[in-house]
């Protein structure tokens, strides 16, 4: 069973627009969230990440929003550029030991 | 500093042969992971390490050995391979399994055909 979900397989935005990736997990007990780009052939690369004691994490133009009670988290992007399209994947993890990661979703960014 | 590197980076097997995936890392770090990525499954734990000769199963372990007789090495073993092994298999590793270091750093994938 999906522990971790992505809902949404592609988002497309106009260059400069806000994209906004969402992420849904089941299991509560998830104590570190991660966001990870893939461009094709290659492997995923780190992007933020954001542990359960918090609600937000910044950095430049990528922002992690955590909703605990809602199990929820999403990824801003803002302002796009077409450089950002890739594929996303969020990730959870309990200890750090075992990551799960959601389906990815694909985002184009439009010039 | 290379980071993970993977080898082989593609590989066409019959049924039933056997094969290793090499995966070596040049950052220290003590975890490793093994990871399949299939089309609308995301990427799977298939096993992982936390420490030199250590290794543990992850979501989808059957099917598959590891070994990490060296730090800086993980292999990904395959005794007898099936179609359904079919996959972008991806080896990456992280510092620690504390609240920081936890991200991973992924090798480029190996892409393995089963006939």
């Amino acid at each position: 069973d999906q522990q971790v979900k992505q809902n949404s397989p592609s988002l497309s935005v106009q260059e400069g627009r806000i994209s906004i990736l969402n992420c849904d997990y089941t299991n509560s007990m998830f104590d570190y969230f991660l966001w990870y780009k893939k461009y094709p052939a290659e492997g995923p690369t780190f992007l933020i990440s954001i542990s359960s004691i918090k609600d937000k994490n910044e950095d430049g133009r990528f922002t992690v929003f955590l909703n605990k009670s809602a199990k929820h988290l999403s990824l801003h992007i803002v302002p796009s550029q077409p450089g950002d399209s890739a594929v996303y994947f969020c990730a959870a993890s309990i200890t750090g030991n075992q990551f799960y990661f959601g389906t990815g979703t694909s985002l184009t960014v439009i010039p | 500093n290379a980071g993970v590197t993977q080898t082989p980076k593609f590989r066409v097997l019959k049924t039933g042969q056997s094969m290793t995936l090499l995966c070596a890392q040049d950052m220290n770090h003590e975890y490793m992971y093994w990871y399949r990525q299939d089309p609308g499954m995301g990427l799977r734990l298939i096993h992982y390490s936390v420490g030199e000769g250590t290794t543990a199963k992850g979501e989808v372990p059957d099917g598959y050995n590891v070994s990490r007789l060296k730090k800086q090495n993980f292999l990904l073993g395959l005794e007898s391979a099936a179609p359904s092994q079919t996959s972008v298999y991806f080896c990456a590793s992280s510092s620690s399994g504390g609240l920081s270091g936890r991200e991973q750093y992924f090798g480029p994938g190996t892409r393995l055909t089963v006939t």
